[in-house]
Formats: structure tokens, sequence, C-alpha cells
């Protein structure tokens, strides 16, 4: 069975303050990893896919990476708007076209 | 260009009773996917449809049901309502598998 697990489940940084949030999975025949950002009663938020071991995306202070069993996001310098919960998703291979998801990172930014 | 559109945005039904849940996928996606997300953990799939055919289910018992339209809008029936089935629930359109956009999700609440 597919299965995705993040950590920590809740971070609490300073303003500027860089961290990384990890996403570890066992996914067969994955076909592309998946970070989306929820705010409060919001529908999640595409920010990367990724495909292969090796490959880096980022967008403004977020970085994603993937490796053969873990994707990690690098926030760097972050500011309170960051502030969300971070959804990590493995999409399977075969004829399950379903998404499976970690339970999140809460992600807290104080000014 | 419009995103993903669900209604309604929220709903309180009463044990027992039926629901039904609305999604307009974006412009062009033929495929529409339906999560279930209960508060503190991440989205667990339920249905996709590509062409008004089912193409995956997850794990939900059969008073969970779906289908697709020929404008490829989606509707998500729930039958004989639990206290457990309140949770958030999230539809997705895509191009094909990757790119999964969300809309903002139909708050149900069961008393």
């Amino acid at each position: 069975e597919d299965q995705v697990t993040q950590s920590p489940e809740a971070l609490r940084l300073q303003e500027g303050e860089s961290s990384s949030l990890n996403c570890s999975y066992t996914v067969s025949g994955l076909r592309g990893l998946f970070w989306y950002r929820q705010d409060p009663g919001k529908g999640p938020e595409f920010l990367f896919t990724l495909y292969s071991a090796g490959e880096e995306k980022e967008k403004e202070r977020l970085k994603a990476t993937l490796t053969k069993k873990e994707s990690f996001l690098h926030i760097t310098a972050p500011k309170p708007e960051d502030s969300a919960t971070y959804l990590c998703a493995g999409n399977s291979g075969g004829s399950n076209y379903k998404l499976t998801f970690g339970k999140g990172t809460l992600l807290t930014v104080n000014p | 260009d419009a995103g993903v559109t669900q209604s309604p945005t929220h709903l309180i039904k009463t044990r027992g009773q039926h629901v039904t849940l609305r999604c307009s996928p974006i412009s062009g996606h033929k495929s529409v996917s339906w999560y279930q997300q209960v508060l503190g953990q991440g989205p667990q799939f339920i249905f996709q449809y590509y062409e008004k055919e089912e193409r995956g289910r997850g794990n939900f018992p059969d008073r969970f049901s779906a289908r697709q339209f020929p404008n490829y809008s989606s509707e998500l029936n729930v039958n004989a309502l639990l206290l457990g089935d309140s949770a958030l629930y999230l539809c997705a359109s895509s191009v094909d598998r990757d790119g999964y956009t969300f809309g903002s999700g139909t708050r149900l609440t069961v008393v």
C-alpha cells in the first residue's frame, strides 16, 4: 500500500529563520511527487511537481528536491505570509489515478 | 480563467440523509477527482473520472458514488450520512495525470 509520511507535524519559525520540511514516500511506480500549500478552510494550492531523483524546483522562497525515498521542501528566509499547512502527495503509476497525501506540516512563521 | 468551482461551500445535514456535492472543472480539463479531508489529516482519494468513466476508486463504502457529465462537471453523492462523513470534500481537475488543481471544497457537517 502506498504511504506518504511528513515530518515534523508542526514547525514554528521566526521570520528569516530558514528550515526544511521532510516527506518520506513509498509509492509504487511513482509518477510525480507533488507539493501543495493549504490555508485554513481552503483547498490545496499547487506548488511543485517533481518526477525524478535529483530534480529540484524553486519558487520565491521555496525549493523542492527529490531523492528515491524522500522529498524536501526548503524554506529560505520565511515571512509570516508563508504560514500554512504544506502537503506532500505521491502519484502512483499503473491504473489507479490517485494522489496519496501525507498528513501535512503546519508551518507558523512569527514576525 | 475560472478555477475549479465547487458548490455548495458549506452544508449541514442530519444523520441518515443524502447529500449531493457538485464540481465544475477548469475549462479544457476532462478529468475530475474527489477527495475527503478530515480535520487534521491529508486528503484521501475517493474517485477519479475521465471522459465520464470511473478510472479509480478509493477505500470508501458503497454509500459514496459519483458521476461525470458530458460537460465534464461532476457530482459526488453520499447516502445514509454518518457523523464520520463530516469533512471537507475537495474536487480536483486535471488535463491528464499531472497538474491536479483543487477547488476550495465543500465543508459538510453531519449532525
